[in-house]
């Protein structure tokens, strides 16, 4: 099991371009989840989705899409980047047990907008 | 989700008991307290979770007040990689959608 896998691992946008980050799980899971995570600061949210076909907004969508046509990706989608998108994200993903809703985490992409 | 409050930074001396609290005094019945922890700007790690009772695992202990608006995180010896970012989270385990992390504690463990 490779678990939760993010491409790119760094890149640096110029302001208005625009750039797709990948995520993969292998593990069959439900759901999955973008975070970001500015310096010093805690992860927000900013997409979810609940299974193939399904997605949601976090806390903090503005500027983003997603799509979810296979359990395996979700992959998260920057339009027109800016300034403010300069951040580490997470993506995730998690059973839909009940019981247990342990989240598994990739490794990040560092995003740097100039 | 309810809110939680937790102190900035600790540290501990290595080897001893690191007991990280954490308060979520607007809990619901139906919300589970969550710890995870992120070692340097790595994706966060799950390490334990619970509804009312206390928990332990290979990794730590949960102890949580009998009137659930406290919780504590206890690793019991703890190590130089236990210096990480320590999140405590209050949700209902179906709402997904609706983690926060909010900003955590910085566990310094020092030599």
């Amino acid at each position: 099991n490779a678990g939760v896998t993010q491409t790119p691992k760094f890149r640096i946008l110029k302001i208005g371009q625009s750039m797709t980050l990948q995520c993969a799980q292998d593990m069959n899971h439900n759901y999955m989840y973008w975070y970001r995570q500015d310096p010093g600061m805690g992860l927000k949210l900013i997409y979810y989705s609940v299974g193939a076909g399904i997605t949601d907004k976090g806390e903090v969508p503005n500027g983003y899409n997603v799509s979810r046509s296979t359990t395996e990706d979700f992959p998260l989608r920057l339009e027109l980047a800016a300034p403010s998108q300069t951040s580490v994200y997470f993506c995730a993903s998690s059973y839909s047990d009940l019981l247990k809703e342990t989240q598994y985490f990739g490794p990040g992409t560092r995003l740097l907008v100039l | 989700d309810a809110k939680t409050t937790q102190p900035t930074s600790m540290d501990c001396a290595e080897g001893r008991a690191a007991n990280l609290p954490c308060n979520h005094s607007t809990i619901s019945g139906n919300e589970y307290v969550y710890w995870y922890r992120q070692i340097h700007s790595q994706g966060p790690q799950y390490i334990i979770h619970g509804l009312k009772n206390n928990e332990t695992n290979e990794m730590a202990s949960l102890i949580i007040t009998e009137d659930r608006k406290s919780s504590t995180l206890i690793l019991p010896h703890a190590t130089l990689r236990d210096t990480a970012v320590y999140y405590c989270i209050v949700r209902v385990a179906t709402n997904a959608g609706k983690s926060t992390f909010g900003d955590g504690t910085t566990l310094t463990v020092k030599p």
